[in-house]
């Protein structure tokens, strides 16, 4: 089966600039999440999605990050305005609904100067 | 609060003996715990999952122990191949909520090298 998708592998903006992110889940896969994983840390969960439904944003920086996952399948990232601090890999991860381990894609590196 | 402790940030062993990844962990209410593997620039790779009605599973060269009293879990990789050089996380779940969400907490990760 193919993998989950990511785009664009690799970004570079300013601060304060916006980003975006795309992921494309495992077919079939209900359930969609978004990690941030900053350097030298473990991946932490930003938003969770079960079909189009939101399940768990309770990390997810309202005030600037947004995320929306279209017919319950492919899902964007957005970061407006970005800080610093936001400099980390994005990893988008999908799941069957249920008792089963997540499925990473590659990750979107995002540095922010 | 880190609910997922991994201590020691990197391992080296020889080829063909056996590495020991450890773990911690400070919420009870886990009832689910994976092991993650991961090459540089890729995602994180699913190794080997335990839940808690367990205290051991095995998959091949890898064996996953949990001692709930202590809070800890073990990695056991035997024999080690210079293959498994990566970054091995750490992470737990509560299941018992709803059964559905899945959440993962994952711990910051040991850097294992496995020298020829």
């Amino acid at each position: 089966e193919a993998g989950v998708a990511q785009s664009p592998r690799y970004k570079i903006i300013e601060k304060r600039q916006s980003v975006a992110f795309w992921c494309n889940p495992i077919s079939g896969h209900a359930t969609l999440y978004w990690y941030q994983q900053i350097l030298g840390q473990g991946p932490k969960l930003l938003i969770q999605f079960q079909n189009n439904g939101v399940v768990d944003d309770s990390q997810l920086p309202k005030d600037r990050f947004s995320a929306e996952r279209l017919k319950g399948v492919d899902s964007t990232l957005k970061i407006q305005p970005a800080k610093l601090e936001d400099s980390a890999v994005y990893l988008c991860a999908s799941s069957p609904q249920g008792y089963s381990p997540l499925h990473f894609g590659n990750g979107t590196r995002l540095t922010v100067t | 609060d880190q609910q997922v402790k991994q201590n020691s940030p990197s391992l080296s062993v020889q080829e063909g003996r056996i590495s020991i990844l450890n773990c911690d962990y400070t919420n009870s209410m886990f009832d689910y715990f994976l092991w993650y593997k991961k090459y540089p620039a890729e995602g994180p790779t699913f190794l080997i999952s335990i839940s808690s009605i367990k205290d051991k599973n095995e998959d091949g060269r890898f064996t996953v122990f949990l001692n709930k009293s202590a809070k800890h879990l073990s990695l056991h990789i035997v024999p080690s191949q210079p293959g498994d050089s990566a970054v091995y996380f750490c992470a737990a779940s509560d299941l018992g909520y709803g059964g559905a969400t899945n959440k993962l907490i994952f711990g910051t990760g040991t850097l294992l090298a496995v020298q020829p």
